[in-house]
């Protein structure tokens, strides 16, 4: 079992361009959310997504959106980049579960983006 | 709002016993957990506590849970240089009885001096 895989591992883009970030879950999971970490601090959620919609999104702009393939895996898109925007994204795989339940998160490894 | 705080550093003594503590605001969240962060790396789950729980033990990893007071703490026992890294407290929370997202705190960076 590969665990969750991220592309690319590492990023450098110039203010005002648009960048895609990808994640494959780990086998058998069908629930892909984006957490975003800048750098000293805790990771923040994004959105989620369960077949092939957002279900939930945190507290970020517009300029941030995704996407999720049939086959689970998804996509992190970000235009018009900011300064602001690097930071380490990291996607996380689960499987569906209700409230109450176990709210298992795998992380991979992440992709560490440089906005210059 | 939704709220995780730990303190950010703790130093302690290879062999030593390490205790990392963290408040959390959500009174409805039901699972609770320990993340760890080596340098360069993706988040790492250590553990996990339900909520009807007050401690968990796994090998050198206790999690002691006090529900009325919000607060969780993890205990490493036999700390060695290996366990440096940043831990993540997270909570699990819901909105409308859909799948939920963690709320993480700062992360609290341990070192171990040999």
């Amino acid at each position: 079992d590969a665990g969750v895989t991220q592309s690319p591992t590492h990023l450098i883009k110039t203010r005002g361009q648009q960048v895609t970030l990808r994640c494959s879950p780990k086998s058998g999971h069908d629930t892909v959310s984006w957490y975003q970490q800048a750098l000293g601090q805790g990771p923040q959620f994004i959105f989620q997504y369960y077949e092939e919609e957002e279900r939930q999104r945190g507290n970020f702009p517009d300029r941030f959106s995704g996407h999720q393939f049939p086959n689970y895996s998804s996509e992190l898109n970000v235009n018009a980049l900011l300064l602001g925007d690097s930071a380490l994204y990291l996607c996380a795989s689960s499987l569906d579960v209700r409230e109450g339940s176990n709210n298992e998160q795998f992380f991979g490894p992440g992709t560490r983006l440089t906005v210059l | 709002g939704e709220d995780v705080e730990q303190s950010l550093f703790l130093s302690v003594r290879e062999g030593d016993s390490s205790v990392i503590n963290c408040t959390y605001t959500d009174s409805s969240s039901t699972y609770l957990y320990w993340y760890k962060q080596e340098p360069g790396a993706g988040l790492q789950l250590l553990t996990y506590i339900f909520s009807n729980m007050d401690m968990k033990q796994d090998q050198r990893l206790t999690v002691l849970l006090n529900k009325k007071d919000k607060h969780l703490s993890l205990r490493i026992a036999d700390t060695q240089t290996g366990d440096s890294a940043i831990y993540f407290c997270a909570e699990s929370i819901y909105y409308g009885g859909s799948q939920g997202n963690l709320i993480f705190g700062k992360g609290t960076k341990l070192s171990v001096k040999p």
